[in-house]
């Protein structure tokens, strides 16, 4: 079965702080897709990054990076000087093209407030 | 500009009333999702559809159903049968349904039973 799970459930920290959103997954299959969606209070979510199991290289997207491990099946997400506008709800989630092709299995989200 | 309508954005509706959630897409994706969003619960897939006139049962289909009569239309409807409908839901649209296609999501319809 397909897991994610985010043990944050809310982190509120002040304006240009550093944060640390946490992911970990769960999945038998070798080959599958990782991602995170930004939902802010409007409601829709916003894609912002899909990383697949064959390239564990890190990628830095301004002040958003992503680190992921396969050993220890972690995808987590830090944003540095963190802004007012990056509050939101953050979701970590995951797809397999082998098991349950067309679902994308989401995390509970972590709610993340930056404070001014 | 390419995207995804949902209407309306707000709904309420007396218990035992089936209601329609609209999802239209302009992005000429062939797939399309409909998710259910819980606080603290993630999102969780209701239906998705992968061709016009075909769709498939997610995690949680009971008490809802789908129709896909044309590419960019995916409507579903809350029966009175489905136990606890207050919550927001959410379409999203795919290129094809492969694992590593992007979805794009709405901007959601918040359904409230009275």
């Amino acid at each position: 079965a397909q897991k994610v799970t985010q043990a944050q459930t809310e982190i509120s920290v002040v304006e240009k702080e550093d944060v640390t959103l946490d992911c970990v997954y769960e999945t038998r299959d070798t080959t599958y897709y990782l991602f995170w969606y930004k939902q802010p209070p409007s409601g829709e979510l916003v894609f912002l990054i899909r990383r697949n199991s064959f390239d564990e290289q890190n990628e830095i997207s301004g002040r958003y990076s992503w680190n992921f491990q396969k050993s220890t099946s972690s995808f987590n997400f830090t944003i540095t000087a963190s802004q007012v506008v990056d509050s939101a709800v953050y979701f970590c989630a995951l797809r397999s093209p082998i098991q349950g092709a067309q679902k994308l299995v989401f995390g509970q989200g972590t709610r993340l407030t930056i404070n001014p | 500009d390419g995207g995804i309508t949902q209407s309306p954005k707000y709904l309420f509706r007396k218990e035992g009333q089936n209601v329609t959630l609209s999802c239209e897409q302009n992005l000429n994706h062939d797939a399309m999702y409909w998710y259910r969003q819980d606080p603290g619960q993630g999102l969780r897939l209701i239906y998705y559809s992968q061709i016009v006139n075909d769709f498939q049962k997610g995690d949680i289909a009971e008490g809802y159903s789908v129709s896909r009569e044309k590419k960019e239309s995916f409507p579903l409807t809350v029966t009175s049968a489905q136990k606890n409908p207050t919550a927001f839901y959410l379409c999203a649209s795919s290129i094809g349904g492969s694992g590593a296609n992007v979805l794009t999501f709405g901007a959601g319809s918040r359904l409230t039973v009275l």
